[in-house]
């Protein structure tokens, strides 16, 4: 099975900060992960597929990057929109989700 | 567009099998896409159940394989899920969900599931 670690898990930002969430897997995924927020009471959201494509209609200050076994999602500039639950998930084999990353406002 | 609508009782005794079906809507079942199943626990992350193409072949989780089937109806457009000898860790939101290349791209509402007896 492949795990997904994400770090941290909840983050306390401001609204305008440059926002990194990380996420390792076990082993190597290749590009094989996709980013999703989360907000409370709703289904999660697609936001970054194959580790550093935007989604359609996803702002551009959401971004990803990684290859392999580490991954990052960036927010270029928190908007308070942004205040939610991110989490990583692979789909190199099978699926597996990340635990989750909740960014808070500080 | 396309929607997903979960459906199903929202109370299992223990021991007894959960049953939840997913409408599809805005989409064909028999193409291209995969259909999962994916659960989220009260106050905790998301857990992947697993998924179904409408030629039968499914993927499982490991962790859940034993108790779960996933099965599509194309003539109704819909899929649905089991997991027998529910206890009360099974209770969650289950979500289904349309799988492309990209990813999970379209989500259901979520249906709340709760094991009690």
């Amino acid at each position: 099975d492949i795990q997904m670690t994400q770090s941290p898990s909840t983050l306390s930002a401001s609204v305008g900060d440059r926002v990194t969430i990380t996420c390792r897997a076990s082993q190597s995924i290749t590009i094989w992960l996709a980013w999703y927020q989360q907000k409370p009471g709703t289904a999660p959201k697609l936001l970054i597929y194959k580790a550093s494509s935007l989604e359609s209609g996803v702002p551009s200050r959401f971004s990803g990057s990684g290859f392999g076994t580490d991954f990052t999602l960036t927010i270029s500039s928190l908007q308070p929109d942004d205040f939610a639950t991110y989490y990583c998930q692979q789909y190199n084999n099978y699926r597996t989700f990340g635990q989750g990353t909740k960014v808070e406002i500080k | 567009q396309v929607q997903l609508q979960e459906s199903g009782p929202g109370l299992v005794k223990p021991s007894g099998t959960l049953s939840l079906t997913c409408a599809v809507s805005g989409d064909s079942i028999s193409g291209s896409n995969w259909w999962s199943w994916v659960r989220q626990p009260p106050g905790r992350g998301l857990e992947w159940i697993g998924a179904i193409f409408h030629s039968g072949n499914t993927n499982y989780d490991p962790s859940l394989k034993s108790r779960v089937t996933i099965s599509v109806d194309k003539s109704k457009n819909q899929f649905s899920l089991k997991l027998s000898s529910v206890t009360a860790a099974d209770t969650a939101v289950y979500y289904c969900v349309r799988e492309v290349l990209r990813g999970m791209d379209v989500w259901g509402q979520g249906t709340t599931v709760t094991v009690s007896s």
